[in-house]
């Protein structure tokens, strides 16, 4: 089946600090990844996205590569923002599925100045 | 501007009492659905549609119904709530490519209580 894993939380970063969120998968076939971002009190948005192998997705600083041969795609940044404070979801679509976003549990990220 | 809107965003009410969260798109979308998430459990699919009078059951069915008479409303109907229904509720919509969809947009999301 399709499920996804990512590191517990809450992680509590220093302002400018490096960030890793650890997700890996298991899917049948060729999945679709995502990181979806949650700020308080507001719904999911899309983040950044891979649909191959070897795919970096990228955006407001942030990074992931679809790693096929560990199944990860862990989320990356250089220096972290106080704004970037928020709950980070990893997630799967399987491409020979019924088009379900299988989720992660959630990582609650903090910065603190 | 393009959104799902969901309606309420807070509702608080008793066992038994029939309710309805309202879900409207405005981007044209083939494909809806309705998730709800829970403390450790992330968001898990309720249901979902790929078109009109098209839906079908995702992981956590039990206790909801849906319609889709119209392309852009995916209403979420709890026809006998119970408190184990309290959650956080999100509806999506996407883009389809050749029957697969993409470009996930959610909505603010509807708490839920159920007392």
């Amino acid at each position: 089946g399709n499920s996804v894993t990512q590191m517990e939380g809450p992680v509590t970063l220093s302002e400018e600090a490096f960030l890793t969120i650890n997700c890996t998968y298991t899917a049948t076939g060729y999945p679709s990844l995502f990181w979806y971002v949650q700020y308080p009190g507001e719904g999911l948005q899309l983040l950044l996205k891979a649909t191959k192998a070897d795919d970096k997705g990228s955006n407001k600083g942030f990074e992931a590569t679809y790693r096929k041969e560990t199944t990860s795609f862990h989320l990356e940044k250089g220096s972290v923002q106080v704004s970037d404070s928020a709950v980070y979801f990893c997630a799967l679509s399987d491409r020979g599925g019924a088009n379900n976003l299988f989720f992660g549990t959630g990582t609650r990220l903090t910065v603190i100045p | 501007e393009a959104q799902v809107t969901q309606n309420p965003r807070y509702l608080i009410t008793v066992t038994g009492k029939k309710l309805t969260v309202t879900c409207s798109q405005n981007m044209n979308h083939e494909y809806m659905s309705w998730y709800r998430q829970d403390p450790g459990l992330g968001l898990r699919q309720i249901y979902y549609s790929m078109n009109v009078e098209v839906t079908d059951k995702g992981d956590v069915p039990e206790g909801y119904k849906v319609s889709r008479k119209e392309k852009r409303n995916f209403p979420l109907i709890l026809e006998s709530p119970s408190p184990n229904q309290t959650s956080l509720y999100f509806c999506a919509s996407s883009t389809t490519d050749r029957g697969l969809a993409y470009g996930y947009t959610f909505g603010s999301g509807t708490r839920l209580t159920v007392v």
